[in-house]
């Protein structure tokens, strides 16, 4: 069965790095997600990707973060300047195009756990 | 904006027992769509079952089903003949079923125990 994977799946970086998390949705998907989950917190939408442009963003989803899809099958989340409260679960996930309730579910990554010291 | 809210954070039931975990949440939409996500140790996200908010009939998923009341806003899950694998946080979801937003909310979680 198709799965979102990402990489790496943990990630320790230094305060005012800059890292990039990589997803590789399902195939034949056409919007992508990204969020994130700060221990013990619940889950929290960064932003949705659609046809090459973003569709919709949080407020957590400020100047620091960019989304890419640098070719057709990758979906890359940026962090240009870390900080320690940017450690959390960063999740990806896919959906496709098709209608009703199963075309509006989105299927998750396993995470990258980003610890940024 | 949309609130989904968990008002378990901790459940805990016996191994084969049933267990009922409740989420309500407040929209002024009529059309949208809501999710039982599990999420195990491993920290991965898995799909549970999902509902559309026009269906009346509840979802059922083999030992999942969900009591969807609409009126009152509420989407529970229940997970029958419960097995040591079903030991997760569960989280309840919210989509909107407009065009634009598309983002998932999330309630804060229920941490199920099963008690061998």
């Amino acid at each position: 069965e198709p799965e979102v994977t990402q990489t790496p799946s943990h990630q320790v970086t230094q305060m005012g790095q800059e890292v990039i998390l990589r997803c590789v949705p399902i195939s034949n998907h056409l919007y992508f997600y990204w969020y994130r989950q700060i221990l013990g917190q619940k889950v929290e939408f960064l932003v949705s990707f659609y046809n090459n442009e973003i569709s919709e963003k949080s407020e957590i989803f400020d100047d620091q973060f960019s989304v890419e899809r640098p070719d057709g099958s990758n979906f890359t989340l940026k962090i240009r300047s870390t900080k320690l409260e940017d450690s959390a679960m960063y999740f990806c996930a896919s959906r496709t195009r098709r209608g009703g309730t199963g075309g509006k579910t989105q299927y998750f990554g396993p995470g990258t756990r980003l610890l940024v010291l | 904006a949309q609130t989904v809210t968990q008002s378990q954070p901790e459940m805990s039931v016996q191994e084969a027992e049933t267990v009922t975990l409740s989420c309500t949440y407040d929209t002024s939409e009529s059309d949208y769509y809501l999710f039982w996500y599990k999420q195990p140790p491993s920290r991965q996200m898995i799909l549970v079952i999902r509902q559309e908010a026009y269906k009346q009939q509840n979802a059922t998923e083999n030992r999942f089903s969900v009591n969807f009341q609409k009126a009152a806003k509420s989407f529970s899950l229940k997970i029958s003949d419960s097995q040591l694998g079903d030991a997760a946080m569960y989280f309840c979801a919210y989509r909107s079923g407009g065009g634009g937003a598309d983002g998932l909310t999330f309630g804060k979680g229920t941490h199920l125990i099963i008690q061998p």
